[in-house]
């Protein structure tokens, strides 16, 4: 089975332009996440998507933004790039049947903002 | 939200068991332990949770003494492939206020002694 996959792996941007990120869950998990992760940091949440809809949002700027499509799948958008967006950002789905912690995470895309 | 302690880094030698104690103190009455790793430029991944007594499965065993202030995790035989960060994370069972949101420390860094 394949696992969360997310596209690209690795980006290179400058400052004040606009990224796309993809994610898709691992068939039938309906929820995902994203999270940002600094180099030397644990993961910081940014959204969470469920059936289409965001259940929750971290701490980030109105430049982060997300949505989930009908197949669950997700995209991660970021405008306005600055050096500090530079980290990688990690998908995680979850099939949210009573039991969220266990989310199962991508391997990533690594931004760059130059 | 439990204030989570644990250490920053650990090394030991391989064939040995490790064991990783993680704080948390104000842990409240519905909130669930869980543990992931993390390996260079991937993911993190799920090991393994628990609420109380010891959890067991192929990967790991996780304590959790009656008053829940704290927990540890143990890997039976440390080998170079457990090269890894782990986080200690603390929360309700379906994330925080039931948004699936994982909140992540620096988790500790677990490396070969050499």
């Amino acid at each position: 089975d394949a696992g969360v996959t997310q596209s690209p792996t690795h980006l290179i941007k400058t400052r004040g332009q606009h990224v796309t990120l993809r994610c898709s869950p691992i068939s039938g998990h309906k929820s995902v996440s994203w999270y940002q992760q600094v180099l030397g940091q644990g993961p910081q949440f940014i959204f969470q998507y469920y059936e289409k809809e965001e259940r929750g949002r971290g701490n980030f700027p109105d430049r982060f933004s997300a949505r989930q499509f009908p197949n669950y799948s997700s995209e991660l958008n970021v405008n306005a790039l600055l050096l500090g967006d530079s980290a990688l950002y990690l998908c995680a789905s979850s099939g949210l049947a009573g039991n969220s912690y266990e989310q199962y995470f991508g391997p990533g895309t690594r931004l760059t903002v130059t | 939200l439990a204030k989570i302690t644990q250490p920053i880094s650990m090394d030991s030698y391989e064939g040995q068991e490790v064991n990783i104690t993680c704080s948390h103190n104000n842990i409240a009455t519905n909130d669930y332990i869980t543990w992931y790793q993390q390996f260079p430029s991937q993911g993190p991944r799920f090991i393994i949770q628990g609420y109380k007594t010891k959890v067991t499965n192929e990967v790991a065993s996780l304590f959790i003494p009656a008053d829940r202030k704290s927990s540890t995790l143990s890997l039976p035989r440390f080998s170079l492939s457990d090269t890894a960060v782990y986080y200690c994370l603390v929360g309700g069972p379906h994330g925080s206020s039931n948004t699936g949101k994982l909140i992540f420390g620096q988790g500790t860094t677990l490396q070969v002694k050499p």
